[in-house]
């Protein structure tokens, strides 16, 4: 099975905006759908992007998903940055009805 | 709405197995897959397997192969995971998900977790 990448951290300011990546090692990024979810401390992970780029209800129009076939890699923008968007983010993908996630991004902002 | 309602935490010994519980209500339970996974203390997300609540079908990790069984009981719309033969670094939280779209790849609804902790 492939794996995916995230960065370990990543941090930015109030009122920016922050790009997570999920790099697929192997098979092509488009071929399976990727989905992004948000773990606060203490809480069960939540769903914040699926299928690439469709936003649950509820969550806000700041989180925007995309993936890019050149680099093979999945990302995760959040616009306007907020003191609670704070969390870990997970990219997670499928293959053969395997899930695959990555290893999280601890997102902090300053 | 939909909620997924797991078992308690546990305290294991090495060597012995533990069974998780998942209730699942607000929806048709037999119509979404579900998921297990875990996260170990300070870790990312582990993907431990599926079960088709309609079929009882299941398919795990080959990491956990031979050591997890999945099973449901569709009187009560619950499923269960039972890890055997324990070992200290499967102290973790075990997450039910409900998994929905193609291949029921996407978790839309996570339950709580269960902290099973094995210690000697």
């Amino acid at each position: 099975n492939f794996m995916l990448t995230q960065p370990h951290s990543v941090s930015e300011s109030p009122g920016k905006t922050v790009t997570i990546s999920c790099t697929r090692s192997s098979g092509d990024v488009a071929d399976n759908s990727v989905q992004w979810y948000q773990q606060r401390p203490g809480s069960a992970p939540t769903i914040f992007i699926y299928e690439d780029n469709q936003r649950p209800s509820g969550v806000p129009d700041r989180f925007s998903g995309s993936i890019d076939i050149s680099s093979n890699s999945a990302s995760l923008t959040i616009s306007g940055l907020k003191k609670e968007d704070e969390a870990v983010y997970y990219c997670q993908s499928h293959d053969k009805s395997v899930w695959v996630f990555g290893g999280g991004t601890k997102l902090t902002v300053l | 709405q939909v909620q997924l309602v797991q078992s308690g935490a546990e305290v294991k010994k090495p060597g012995a197995s533990v069974k998780v519980s998942c209730k699942a209500s607000g929806y048709t339970f037999s119509d979404y897959y579900i998921q297990w996974v875990r996260q170990a203390p300070g870790q990312g997300l582990e993907w431990m397997g599926w079960i088709n609540p309609d079929s009882g079908a299941t398919k795990y990790a080959q990491m956990f192969q031979g050591r997890v069984t999945v099973t449901r009981d569709t009187a009560t719309s619950t499923v269960y995971m039972e890890l055997g033969t324990l070992r200290l670094d499967d102290t973790a939280v075990y997450y039910c998900v409900r998994g929905r779209g193609v291949s029921y790849s996407i978790g839309d609804y996570w339950g709580h977790g269960a902290l099973v902790t094995v210690s000697s």
